[in-house]
């Protein structure tokens, strides 16, 4: 089954201790994106990858890395969390970058204390 | 920030269809207009995009006005599965990325 996987899928986490939220996808797609959701608001894009070893700034990058090493994996690492990170993260692949049908995970519920 | 313009909330009743409207007055020639929903918290689907031809596929309808600066999204016999947050996108000149605004959220109602 096509499909993009993200772990874990809730996570609660103190202030400064680095994680990583992985993200993978089935479907041999080049692009890739992390996005944030909170309340009452659209999604805003953190980062994207056009193809492996490429990687953008989107609008919201502070506080945020991600690597793209194989084509399908784009793990999100939040090197010292703090509280306002808190949110919703979702991954999501395509197979003609934003412009195409984009694919999107399930979905990351972090809380930071 | 968003370059779409659509209302927050819309009722329909189950059966009928479920028109949902979006101005991207500033849209310019070469951008797509696409439409994506989220059910409560699940990651976001897509539905469908379209250039300036209305567009048709098994979810939905997509009838882009004649200056672009306006879309309506047609779900043609809306279900309680419709029920969900829909998002009109157009995306950014520079790098094409997506703009996504707060949507509209659309009820379904028996």
């Amino acid at each position: 089954e096509a499909q993009v996987t993200q772990n874990p899928r809730y996570l609660i986490t103190v202030t400064g201790k680095k994680l990583t939220v992985t993200c993978s996808q089935n479907m041999n797609h080049e692009y890739m994106s992390w996005y944030r959701q909170d309340p009452g608001l659209g999604l805003r894009q953190i980062y994207y990858s056009m193809n492996v070893e490429v990687t953008d700034k989107g609008d919201v990058p502070e506080g945020y890395k991600v690597s793209r090493k194989e084509k399908r994996n784009f793990p999100l690492i939040l090197e010292s969390p703090s509280p306002n990170q808190t949110s919703l993260y979702f991954c999501a692949s395509s197979v003609q970058g934003p412009r195409g049908e984009q694919y999107f995970g399930p979905g990351t519920r972090l809380t930071v204390t | 920030d968003a370059k779409t313009t659509q209302p927050t909330s819309m009722d329909c009743a189950e059966g009928r269809a479920a028109n949902l409207p979006c101005n991207h007055s500033t849209i310019s020639g070469n951008e797509y207009v696409y439409w994506y929903r989220q059910i409560h918290s699940q990651g976001p689907q897509y539905i469908i995009h379209g250039l300036k031809n209305n567009e048709t596929n098994e979810m939905a309808s997509l009838i882009i006005t004649e200056d672009r600066k306006s879309s309506t999204l047609i779900l043609p016999h809306a279900t309680l599965r419709d029920t969900a947050v829909y998002y009109c996108i157009v995306p950014m000149d520079s790098n094409y990325q997506l703009i996504w605004g707060a949507g509209t959220k659309l009820i379904i109602k028996p």
